[in-house]
């Protein structure tokens, strides 16, 4: 079993719409939950993260964090074309420079 | 502008031909690492440095070598790349941890490599 998995998508959703993103993974000790986004032919980049349960909003995004379940959501409110891309979910291990990715999903946002 | 850098951007060769991909950021960051990326896997770890001269392996490090004899540079070498090495490599770099917060990694623009 992955340490963390997400769906790949491609999810292709209308402007405007809410796009809902979420991740699964194993281990119950982690405890920061991080959000990245990636154009293409870019490197990743970090939009939001948060700490042990609870939800975190960002202008239109919300984190949401389930630790009972070990579940880990993203949702863009209003999204726009410029949200294309591929949104990976990533957790820290104990040392904190070791990162483990989720696949990524992509994301379309048709105008 | 804080960034960190990449080099080459893009590099096709063969199999055998060693090669150095270099990795540099501006941003006194104590931690750098080297990821690689490819379809359905995500971005894996390759190598990671906490300072000058301190290196460990991530979680795919074979066929992989780094250094890190500065604190600004941090570069990927491939003694004898084979073709299940084509893939993208990113650079990173974050600061040390302080605290609970966790310290953001910063990626470099990314270098897509073939080995045919």
């Amino acid at each position: 079993q992955k340490e963390v998995e997400q769906d790949p998508g491609p999810l292709s959703v209308p402007e405007g719409a809410i796009v809902s993103l979420n991740c699964t993974y194993s281990n119950s000790a982690f405890q920061y939950f991080m959000w990245y986004r990636q154009y293409s032919r870019k490197g990743p980049e970090l939009l939001m993260y948060t700490y042990s349960s609870g939800n975190k909003e960002d202008g239109r995004f919300t984190a949401q964090v389930d630790k009972s379940s070990k579940y880990i959501s993203l949702f863009i409110r209003d999204s726009q074309p410029s949200d294309s891309a591929t949104y990976l979910c990533a957790i820290p291990k104990a040392a904190g420079n070791k990162l483990t990715f989720g696949g990524g999903t992509r994301v379309l946002v048709k105008p | 502008e804080a960034q960190v850098t990449q080099n080459p951007r893009y590099l096709i060769t063969v199999t055998g031909k060693k090669l150095t991909v270099t990795c540099s950021q501006n941003m006194n960051h104590e931690y750098m690492s080297w990821y690689r990326q490819d379809p359905g896997l995500g971005l894996r770890q390759i190598y990671y440095s906490m300072n000058v001269e301190v290196t460990d392996k991530g979680d795919v490090p074979e066929g992989y070598k780094v250094s890190r004899k500065e604190k600004r540079n941090f570069p990927l070498i491939l003694e004898s790349p084979s073709p299940n090495q084509t893939s993208l490599y990113f650079c990173a770099s974050n600061s040390r941890l302080t605290g609970t917060t966790y310290n953001e990694q910063f990626f470099g623009p990314g270098t897509r490599l073939t080995v045919l």
